[in-house]
């Protein structure tokens, strides 16, 4: 299988602050890494797949990026109802397209 | 608008069989692979597996042997059972379509809104 970890595993944050979270896959996924934000009771939303692909709907200020094994997430100015747990799973390897364990950005 | 309901049991004993469903309406249930995630209290989510709906599956190792998926075409639903649960098994069980952007890609673009099954006797 392969495995995913993702640094930091909790961040704090102030409004307007630049934010990179980072995922590193244990071999080459060729761009197959997808970012899910998570608010409390609520399930995951999907914020940009293929490594870089905004999904519809996704503010333009979450940007993807990486290649080979390292991919990353970036809020280029964090709002209000940024603070939220984030995942990468990656969706290169079946049978199990594994998540990272999450980054919890939280109110500085 | 498509809408992903689960439903089953709140509470499973320890080593029975935890049966979950989850509803599809407002998508077109062909075409598409249905996954199964769960998440623990305050924990991370987990990949239990996925369904297509001609009945092909694929799980988590780690679960497999205790894993077993189903689709129900003519109601537009499929299916989780876990046997043998355990203590570790309690946690927030989403179902979730996954969309294909290419022969590898994929992405869970709509997703249940998730039940909560807790393990104890």
């Amino acid at each position: 299988d392969i495995q995913v970890t993702q640094s930091p595993s909790s961040l704090s944050a102030s409004v307007g602050d630049r934010v990179t979270i980072t995922c590193r896959a244990s071999q080459s996924i060729s761009g197959y890494l997808n970012w899910y934000q998570q608010k409390p009771g609520k399930p995951p939303n999907l914020l940009i797949y293929a490594e870089s692909t905004l999904q519809s709907g996704v503010p333009s200020r979450f940007s993807g990026s990486g290649s080979g094994t390292e991919f990353t997430l970036t809020i280029s100015s964090l709002q209000p109802e940024d603070f939220a747990t984030y995942y990468c799973q990656q969706t290169y390897s079946t049978p199990s397209l594994t998540f990272g364990g999450g980054t919890k950005v939280e109110i500085k | 608008q498509v809408q992903l309901q689960e439903s089953g049991p709140g509470l499973v004993k320890p080593s029975e069989t935890l049966s979950l469903t989850c509803a599809v309406s407002g998508s077109s249930f062909s075409n598409y692979y249905w996954a199964w995630i769960r998440q623990p209290p305050g924990k991370g989510l987990e990949w239990i597996g996925y369904i297509y709906y001609t009945g092909t599956t694929k799980y988590n190792p780690s679960l497999k042997s205790r894993v077993t998926m189903s689709v129900d075409t003519s109601k537009s639903q499929f299916s989780l059972k876990l046997s043998s649960v355990t203590a570790a098994d309690t946690a927030v069980y989403y179902c979730a379509r996954i969309y294909y952007y290419d022969s590898t890609g994929n992405y869970m673009d709509v997703w249940g809104k998730g039940t909560t099954v807790t393990v104890s006797s």
